[in-house]
């Protein structure tokens, strides 16, 4: 069966410096999202994503974060300047229309900020 | 602004009693609802979705869920709740406007006593 991947599982950072993380959504797939769980909290909506341009964005996502779909497979969250607050599970999800209401979540990228 | 409350953080059954996970929506639209579930260092796995057909919804793993507009509840049960149902439950809504985001309650985690 089809399934969302990203890489890496687990990523140390310093603060200040900057990450990508990388998702692989499912091939058919059209629109893309990035959300993220702090620990203990919500999972929270970062970005949603479709035709090469955001569609929609949260107010966490402001100008640190970007996304960019480099080719035809991979989407990518990147993030300029980590803080100790960016430290959190980030999830990759995909879906194939934005009437199928059915996204379907890659195993996560635990981040953490030191 | 849509919202979702899970009332329990923690819940805990015996092996073969039934399964009862609370959600409570708050929407301004009709509303889309799902249930996700996590289990340990695993992604988000859809369990079931209402989509405004039939108000009782079944799942994979036995699982269903009522809408009760009437109450803004989408519980979720199980009759009989097996070792292999502990894991983290999340409840999310969607609207139907064309925002694709979905707002996540703050999960509740699923304890099964042997």
């Amino acid at each position: 069966e089809p399934e969302v991947t990203q890489t890496p599982s687990h990523q140390v950072t310093q603060m200040g410096q900057e990450v990508i993380l990388r998702c692989v959504p499912i091939s058919n797939h059209l629109y893309f999202y990035w959300y993220r769980q702090i620990l203990g909290q919500k999972v929270e909506f970062l970005v949603s994503f479709y035709n090469n341009e955001i569609s929609e964005k949260s107010e966490i996502f402001d100008d640190q974060f970007s996304v960019e779909r480099p080719d035809g497979s991979n989407f990518t969250l990147k993030i300029r300047s980590t803080k100790l607050e960016d430290s959190a599970m980030y999830f990759c999800a995909s879906s194939v229309t934005d009437t199928s209401y059915e996204q379907y979540f890659g195993p996560g990228t635990r981040l953490t900020v030191t | 602004a849509q919202s979702v409350t899970q009332l329990g953080s923690h819940v805990s059954v015996s092996e073969g009693a039934l399964v009862l996970l609370r959600c409570n929506y708050s929407s301004s639209v009709p509303p889309y609802l799902f249930w996700y579930v996590q289990y340990p260092n695993q992604g988000l796995q859809l369990l079931l979705k209402y989509t405004s057909a039939a108000t009782l919804v079944k799942g994979i793993n036995g699982f269903e869920a009522e809408f009760k507009k009437s109450e803004t509840s989408f519980h979720l049960t199980k009759p009989s709740a097996h070792m292999s149902d502990a894991a983290e439950y999340f409840c999310a809504v969607s609207d139907l406007e064309g925002a694709q985001k979905l707002v996540f309650g703050q999960g509740t985690r699923l304890t099964i006593n042997p």
